[in-house]
């Protein structure tokens, strides 16, 4: 089974600022006969079900800030926000789609410092 | 937009089973794959399973042995259940909507299930 690692677990971020979230797959999620990478990102605000954010690692879903980015190929990829905004608090999460156990990393949380 | 609720009992004793419906608006189960997804009190995410539109269940091997995905009578619900469950089971419990790449497009807002005696 892949295994998906976020890194850091918790995040502090100046309203502005950027922020960087990393997640690191056990094996590439890299699919070589379509040249795409099979990584979401999901936000998920207190109280509330994730949003998907990101897919196929750096495609953006409809109606997401542009301040909002994902990149990266193989096994490590990242999402970052440009310029935090309040509105940005939330736990993020990466998800494989390449094998069918869908994996979730663990988590990050981003707070405002 | 596609729409999904959750509903079942919130309170389910240890060794029992949990049952869970998920009632879809604004789309048709005739396609792609409709997922269960919970997050324990405090924790992340884990994918449960899948049913896809034909009605063919994919699982989680980690939870293959006691869960089962199906299609509901109505044509607009699925289901989940969930046997010999533990307080380990206790979570939030989420319907969603996964398209045909594999990703999460629309989830409901969620149903707490706790087991307790």
């Amino acid at each position: 089974d892949i295994v998906m690692t976020q890194s850091p677990d918790s995040l502090a971020v100046s309203l502005g600022e950027r922020a960087t979230i990393n997640c690191k797959s056990s094996q590439s999620v890299l699919y070589s006969s379509n040249n795409k990478n099979y990584i979401a990102w999901y936000q998920q605000k207190p109280g509330q079900p994730p949003k998907l954010l990101i897919y196929w690692a750096s495609t953006r879903e409809s109606g997401v800030p542009d301040r909002i980015s994902g990149s990266g190929s193989g096994t490590d990829f990242t999402l970052t926000i440009s310029s935090l905004q309040a509105e940005d608090v939330a736990v993020y999460y990466c998800q494989e789609y390449y094998t069918t156990s869908y994996t979730f990393g663990q988590g990050t949380k981003l707070e405002i410092k | 937009q596609v729409q999904l609720q959750e509903s079942g009992p919130g309170l389910v004793k240890p060794s029992e089973t949990l049952s869970l419906t998920c009632t879809v608006s604004s789309a048709s189960i005739d396609s792609y794959y409709w997922s269960w997804i919970r997050q324990p009190p405090g924790k992340g995410l884990e994918w449960i399973g899948y049913v896809n539109y034909l009605g063919t269940p994919h699982y989680n091997p980690s939870l293959n042995s006691r869960v089962s995905i199906s299609l509901g009578t109505s044509r607009n619900q699925f289901s989940l259940r969930l046997s010999s469950v533990t307080a380990a089971d206790t979570a939030m419990y989420y319907c969603a909507f996964m398209n045909n790449l594999g990703v999460v497009t629309f989830w409901g807002q969620g149903a707490l299930v706790i087991v307790s005696s």
